[in-house]
């Protein structure tokens, strides 16, 4: 069974600079979540879009933005990246109205600032 | 904002023991979920407990949600190094349709051999 994909798996970038990663729901799937796990901490929950629309927003840096797409993949964009955004991102999918464990989660996207 | 605290933060148990796995809510759980996550890796659905009481076991694994759904405990029993990971507790943020979840911060398990 197709499951959510993330691009890229690894990604390394210098202080300052900008990163995109993309997330490809579960096909029919029409809700995107992103979150962010640190280093030894819990994911923390970013935002998440419905149907193109942001449909709740969590702690999601003002340099960061996300959109969804009419093919219902999502792309997180990351501006003046810091250090502190050094972390694991997963993307995860589900059905709108889906409990929230029916969440699907993406392998990660490693971020790497140096 | 609802917090889910688990314990202990890292165990260490040798091949063929039990442990016990406790994440405690900061309030009334509409639904708790266990996950288990390998380092640098995606999650891995394990169980999802909804109603006070409940109890649910998949292999060796048992989770139970406490009366007041305030508590889960993650038991397995005969651990194996298969058993060995992160295993994080999660929540739903709220009781609106299309909730996020919330987790706790995880509780690494080594099994030694």
């Amino acid at each position: 069974a197709a499951g959510v994909i993330q691009s890229p798996r690894h990604l390394i970038k210098e202080k300052r600079e900008t990163a995109t990663l993309k997330c490809y729901p579960i096909p029919r799937h029409d809700t995107v979540y992103w979150y962010q796990q640190g280093p030894g901490q819990d994911p923390q929950f970013l935002i998440s879009f419905y149907e193109k629309m942001q449909s709740d927003k969590g702690s999601i840096p003002d340099r960061f933005s996300a959109q969804q797409f009419s093919d219902y993949h999502s792309e997180l964009n990351m501006s003046s990246l810091e250090l502190g955004d050094s972390a694991l991102y997963f993307c995860a999918s589900s059905l709108w109205g889906d409990l929230a464990y029916e969440q699907y989660f993406g392998p990660g996207t490693r971020l790497t600032v140096t | 904002s609802q917090e889910l605290e688990q314990s202990p933060q890292s165990l260490i148990v040798q091949e063929g023991k039990n442990l016990t796995i406790n994440c405690t809510s900061s309030k009334t759980l509409y639904g708790l979920y266990w996950y288990k996550q390998k380092y640098g890796e995606g999650l891995i659905f394990l169980m999802m407990l909804q109603k006070g009481g409940e109890e649910k076991s998949h292999e060796k694994i048992t989770a139970k949600l406490d009366e007041k759904k305030q508590q889960s405990s993650l038991h397995i029993t005969a651990s194996q190094p298969s058993h060995a990971g992160i295993y994080l507790c999660g929540a739903d943020k709220s009781d609106q349709a299309g909730t996020a979840l919330i987790f706790g911060k995880g509780t690494t398990l080594s099994v030694s051999s």
